[in-house]
C-alpha cells in the first residue's frame, strides 16, 4: 500500500518569512496530493491540492509543486502570518481508490 | 463548516463496553469515512465507504465494526476488541468523481475516552 512520509515534524517561522513541509509517497499511481491544515481543536480543512497532470499549483500565499519521478510533493507558505499557525497534512491518493493515506503531520508555528 | 456532524463531542466508555459513534452528512456524497487521529500519527484510516450497504476496511479496522444503511448515515462502533480506543475520531465524506479523488469534507471529531 502507499506510504506517505512528511517532514518536518515541527517548524517554526518568523512572520513574514516562508515555510516549506516536504512529503514524499511510495505508490508511483497516486495522482492526487491534498495538503489539509487542522488548527488546534478543530477539523482538518483543505487548504490546496494537486493532481499529478500539472507541477506547481498556486492560490495566493500558498504554492504546491510536485515531482512526480522523485515522487514527493512540497507546500509553500509565503509571508507567513500568525493565522497559519496550525498542523498540515499531507495526504495521497489514486484514481479509482477514493482511500486518502496521509503524512504524520508538521506544526508550524509563527513567531510575531 | 455545516454539512457533516459528529456525536457526541466527548464520550467515555469503561473497559469491555462497546461504544457506537454517529457521523450525519446532509452534502448528497457517496463516499464517507472513519479516521483514528492520535498525537504524532496522523490520520489513520479504520473504514470506508463509497456506496449504501458496502464497505471496506482501511489500515487499522480491527477492532471497530460499521454499517451503512443509508447514504447520509456512518457510524462506527469501537467494540471491546479494540485494544487502545482511545483518541480522536474524525469522519468525513467526499463526492465520487469520473477524474479521480475529491476533497474530504471533516466532521469535528470525537474524543473518545477510555476509563
Amino acid at each position: 500500500g502507499e506510504n506517505v512520509e512528511q517532514h518536518p515534524s515541527t517548524l517554526s517561522v518568523q512572520e513574514g518569512d516562508s515555510a516549506v513541509i516536504k512529503c514524499t509517497y511510495s505508490d508511483s499511481a497516486s495522482n492526487y496530493f491534498p495538503w489539509y491544515k487542522q488548527e488546534l481543536g478543530k477539523r482538518p480543512q483543505l487548504i490546496i491540492d494537486i493532481r499529478s497532470n500539472v507541477g506547481e499549483k498556486k492560490d495566493q500565499r500558498i504554492a504546491v509543486t510536485l515531482n512526480k519521478t522523485a515522487k514527493h510533493f512540497s507546500l509553500h507558505i509565503t509571508e507567513t502570518q500568525p493565522e497559519d499557525s496550525a498542523v498540515y497534512f499531507c495526504a495521497a491518493s489514486n484514481f479509482g481508490n477514493e482511500k486518502l493515506t496521509f503524512g504524520t503531520g508538521t506544526r508550524l508555528t509563527i513567531i510575531p | 463548516d455545516g454539512g457533516i456532524t459528529q456525536s457526541p463531542k466527548y464520550l467515555f466508555r469503561k473497559e469491555g463496553q462497546n461504544v457506537t459513534l454517529s457521523c450525519e452528512q446532509n452534502l448528497n456524497h457517496d463516499a464517507m469515512y472513519w479516521y483514528r487521529q492520535d498525537p504524532g500519527q496522523g490520520l489513520r484510516l479504520i473504514y470506508y465507504s463509497q456506496i449504501v450497504n458496502d464497505f471496506q476496511k482501511g489500515d487499522i479496522a480491527e477492532g471497530y465494526s460499521v454499517s451503512r444503511e443509508k447514504k447520509e448515515s456512518f457510524p462506527l462502533t469501537v467494540t471491546s476488541a479494540q485494544k487502545n480506543p482511545t483518541a480522536f475520531y474524525l469522519c468525513a465524506s467526499s463526492i465520487l468523481g469520473i477524474a479521480g479523488p475529491n476533497e474530504q469534507f471533516f466532521g469535528p471529531g470525537t474524543r473518545l475516552t477510555v476509563l
